[in-house]
């Protein structure tokens, strides 16, 4: 029943190399993140998106891109990947309704090793 | 910027006690209020949220927690811990209105269930 997906769920890079993640949804929500899992700093959010083509920084953006051309499809690109990059990275989606937040669904992950 | 403390990275229970797990806040205005739990390899569910009305919330898989705005805390408990409640737990905010659902997160409490 997974309405969100991520790939590729491993991956291993060299330093230097540019490196996309994608997240695809298949709910129609609105609202697209990213985040970052590292041991001891829970999850960060790197970039979110509004809608097709809107997209904002969160608090860790540095050496991050996005993209959003699709409602389903949320990129994110390591421009050139860096071990301090070496994490496991969470999509998540959320549909906020009228007064409320109702949380995020998120995918499996995506275990990134830069080397 | 909001932030989430959760008080003991390690929480270790024997199975059929009580489980609690601290959560606290730091906002002049209550925010939105999660508990997440994270299996080994796999992505966060939700387990519970508290958006408005009763401090009271009930979730999934038995758990409950209480938010008191007094305290700005928001403390996850079940009565009787089940060895399949061996998990990571996050604790995550996000701000009423106007934020696009950005959600901060706490550093997490790892729970081993002792037999």
């Amino acid at each position: 029943d997974a309405g969100i997906t991520q790939s590729p769920r491993h991956k291993v890079t060299e330093t230097g190399t540019p490196v996309t993640l994608r997240c695809h949804q298949t709910e129609n929500h609105r609202y697209m993140y990213w985040y970052r899992q590292d041991p001891g700093h829970g999850l960060r959010l790197i970039h979110y998106s509004y809608g097709v083509k809107d997209t904002d920084k969160g608090e860790v953006s540095d050496g991050y891109s996005v993209s959003r051309s699709k409602t389903e499809d949320f990129l994110l690109t390591l421009e050139s990947a860096t071990s301090s990059q070496t994490s496991v990275y969470f999509c998540a989606i959320s549909d906020l309704v009228q007064g409320g937040d109702y949380g995020y669904t998120f995918g499996s992950g995506t275990r990134l090793t830069v080397v | 910027a909001q932030s989430v403390t959760q008080l003991g990275s390690h929480v270790s229970v024997s199975e059929g006690a009580l489980v609690l797990l601290r959560c606290n806040y730091s906002s002049s205005v209550p925010p939105y209020l999660f508990w997440y739990v994270q299996y080994p390899n796999q992505g966060l569910q939700l387990l519970l949220k508290y958006t408005t009305g009763a401090t009271l919330v009930k979730g999934i898989n038995g758990f409950e927690a209480e938010f008191k705005k007094s305290e700005t805390s928001f403390h996850l408990t079940k009565p009787s811990a089940h060895m399949s409640d061996a998990a990571e737990y996050f604790c995550a905010v996000s701000d009423r209105g106007g934020n696009a659902g950005k959600s901060t997160f706490g550093d997490g409490t790892t729970l081993t269930v002792k037999p």
